[in-house]
């Protein structure tokens, strides 16, 4: 059965420093994945996304993640937090066999300090 | 910004009481989708469409419904409003395929009384 775990509903980091969002998945097939940020009172919007190409994958505003088949994961990262990064992040994964499957994750709030 | 619009943004509305959610998109996508956000939570879809007159329930069973008659229209309507409905509504859409990127709007945020 198709699932996302985010193994933290809250990270709270200083500016400047590195940011990890941790995401495991299970799929039965080659899944895409996928990493949204929710601002407050805004819809969703993608930072980035794997489709069986590149194991990392760079998304907008410094966010990178690294798909790892043997561990089932797709941590998001970044290099050095800023203030605006503060947000609910969701991992999705989805696939079309056996019928059309999007899993969100619980999502994780960033909080970022100064 | 992605051009997928919702009205309401927000309301506030009495038990029994039939609302309509509208969402529209000028990307002239093919896929639409209906998600329901409880505060602090995941996502759960509740209904999806392949293209003109196609609709199919998500996971998340929902006393809702919607049509699609145009490519850039896809609303969704409660008949009667209870408290159990109140909740963030997103829409969605996608160009490709269904498990392409997905285009959000702001969503609707609907509390019953």
């Amino acid at each position: 059965a198709q699932s996302v775990t985010q193994l933290d509903s809250h990270v709270s980091v200083s500016e400047g420093t590195p940011v990890l969002l941790r995401c495991n998945y299970s799929s039965s097939y080659s899944p895409s994945l996928f990493w949204y940020v929710q601002h407050p009172n805004k819809g969703l919007q993608l930072l980035l996304k794997y489709t069986s190409a590149a194991t990392l994958v760079k998304g907008i505003n410094g966010f990178e993640a690294e798909f790892k088949k043997s561990e089932t994961s797709f941590h998001l990262t970044k290099p050095s937090a800023h203030m605006s990064d503060a947000a609910e992040y969701f991992c999705v994964v989805s696939d079309s066999t056996g019928g059309f499957k999007t899993i969100f994750g619980a999502g994780t709030r960033l909080f970022v300090k100064a | 910004e992605a051009d997928i619009y919702q009205t309401p943004r927000y309301l506030v509305i009495g038990t029994g009481k039939k609302i309509t959610l509208e969402c529209s998109q000028t990307m002239g996508h093919d896929k639409m989708y209906w998600y329901q956000q409880d505060p602090g939570m995941e996502l759960h879809l509740i209904h999806y469409s392949y293209g003109v007159n196609s609709t199919e329930k998500g996971d998340l069973s929902s006393e809702s419904t919607v049509s699609r008659i145009r490519t850039e229209h896809f609303p969704l309507t409660l008949e009667s409003a209870r408290p159990s409905h109140t909740s963030q509504y997103l829409c969605a859409s996608s160009e490709f395929s269904l498990t392409d990127t997905q285009y959000f709007g702001p969503g609707t945020r609907l509390t019953v009384l």
